[in-house]
């Protein structure tokens, strides 16, 4: 079955600190890797997705296949990274989200 | 100005009542989807749809019905016989139902049971 973990509920840190939010998956197959996220009173939207190699608002996903693990990580947080992240394994309709972790940027 | 639109934002149904959710986009998407979301725990995909007239349960279908008559349009009803349908009800779409393509999300439905 697929299965994600991500072990944090809730993550607070120091604004300028860095942040690593973790994510394990057990999925047949070889996923595609997503990280969404939903700001306060916004929609849940894509943050970004492992194919892409890309870093977004600074923040990046090292793919470890080893360890089946996706972590978020940015070095320097932000306040307005305040929010909910989910990721995501998988693509199309066999998307499996996370329980997520509510990352809460402190001053 | 694009995108979905939920509606209504609150539902409450009572007992042995069915209820249906609209989800409407104007983004030209192909496949369409509707999660589940309970408190402390990821989406669960109750249906999708790739094409119109055609859809295709997920994980959670018991107790659901949708129906995709045209391409924007992809309404959920939940039936008498879904025991626990209180929850927020989250509808999406993507140009297509491919491995890399980006979820659209819309801005949710609460459901609650009278």
């Amino acid at each position: 079955a697929q299965r994600v973990t991500q072990p944090e509920k809730l993550l607070s840190v120091f604004k300028g600190a860095p942040v690593e939010l973790k994510c394990n998956y057990s999925y047949s197959g070889s996923p595609e890797l997503f990280w969404y996220v939903q700001y306060s009173r916004q929609r849940l939207q894509l943050l970004l997705r492992h194919i892409s190699r890309e870093s977004i608002k600074g923040f990046t996903a090292d793919l470890n296949k080893g360890e089946t693990s996706f972590h978020l990580k940015k070095p320097f947080a932000q306040e307005e990274d305040s929010a909910m992240y989910y990721c995501a394994p998988g693509g199309g309709n066999k998307l499996t989200f996370g329980t997520g972790t509510q990352l809460k940027v402190e001053l | 100005d694009g995108g979905i639109t939920q509606s209504p934002k609150y539902l409450f149904r009572k007992e042995g009542q069915n209820v249906t959710l609209s989800c409407e986009q104007n983004l030209n998407h192909d496949a369409m989807y509707w999660y589940r979301q309970d408190p402390g725990q990821g989406l669960r995909l109750i249906y999708y749809s790739q094409i119109v007239n055609d859809f295709q349960k997920g994980d959670i279908a018991e107790g659901y019905s949708v129906s995709r008559e045209k391409k924007e349009s992809f309404p959920l009803t939940v039936t008498s016989a879904q025991k626990n349908p209180t929850a927020f009800y989250l509808c999406a779409s993507s140009i297509q139902d491919r491995v890399n393509e980006k979820l659209f999300f819309g801005s949710g439905t609460q459901l609650s049971v009278l």
